[in-house]
């Protein structure tokens, strides 16, 4: 079956540090991967997606960025934090073909001071 | 833009009644809906897809319909329990979200 892992559940960073979150998938292949936001009490933003290695989409401009360097991995990085880049981070898949229902990953807490 | 929205930001009803959740959307027209529950603190979890086709989808308590013409979805929960409570969520086929709805029936 398959099981989508994300690290770590909880950081707490200084602003101006870097970022680094990363998402595996395990028992498929050539998912689709999407990074997602939750700001507290907020909807989810999505913030990339990618439908194969080295294919990114950004869906907004900020100072984040991610790569997929192998099929079932998908990682989430910044150079720089803000205090706005706190929130609920989530890591999701789905099959690359037919009507795709997302499979989220447990998430990860970051919180910029 | 397309544009997806979930009119209430909270709903409370009675154990027992039906909940009723309202989905909007602008400028597209998705192949199919779907719809999640998320619980404090964990990932979103899938409930169920209604595809452009159909009016209208079920499974157990709950119950989807989509109106292409309308642009909106409706999902409801029929006798609702307290451990329904969660917030619910909407998407179109891009994998986009609405707010949701932060459900919460009282005993």
């Amino acid at each position: 079956s398959q099981t989508i892992h994300q690290w770590p559940a909880t950081l707490v960073q200084p602003v101006g540090s870097p970022l680094s979150l990363e998402c595996t998938v395990e028992g498929t292949s050539n998912p689709n991967l999407y990074w997602y936001r939750q700001a507290a009490g907020r909807g989810l933003q999505l913030l990339f997606y990618s439908v194969g290695i080295g294919q990114i989409s950004s869906e907004v401009p900020q100072n984040l960025s991610a790569s997929r360097p192998q099929d079932r991995q998908f990682i989430l990085s910044s150079k720089k934090l803000l205090l706005s880049d706190s929130g609920f981070y989530l890591c999701a898949w789905t099959g690359s073909s037919g009507a795709n229902v997302l499979t989220f990953g447990a998430g990860s807490r970051l919180t910029v001071l | 833009s397309q544009k997806i929205e979930q009119n209430s930001e909270a709903l409370n009803i009675q154990e027992g009644k039906t909940a009723t959740l309202t989905c909007n959307y602008t400028n597209y027209s998705p192949a199919y809906l779907q719809w999640y529950r998320q619980d404090p603190g964990r990932g979103p979890v899938f409930l169920l897809l209604i595809r452009e086709n159909e009016k209208e989808k079920r499974k157990e308590r709950l119950k989807v319909t989509f109106d292409t013409t309308l642009k909106q979805s409706l999902f409801h929960i029929t006798a609702s329990q307290p451990a329904d409570s969660a917030t619910y969520l909407c998407a179109l086929d891009d994998m986009r979200f609405g707010a949701g709805t932060r459900l919460t029936v009282k005993p």
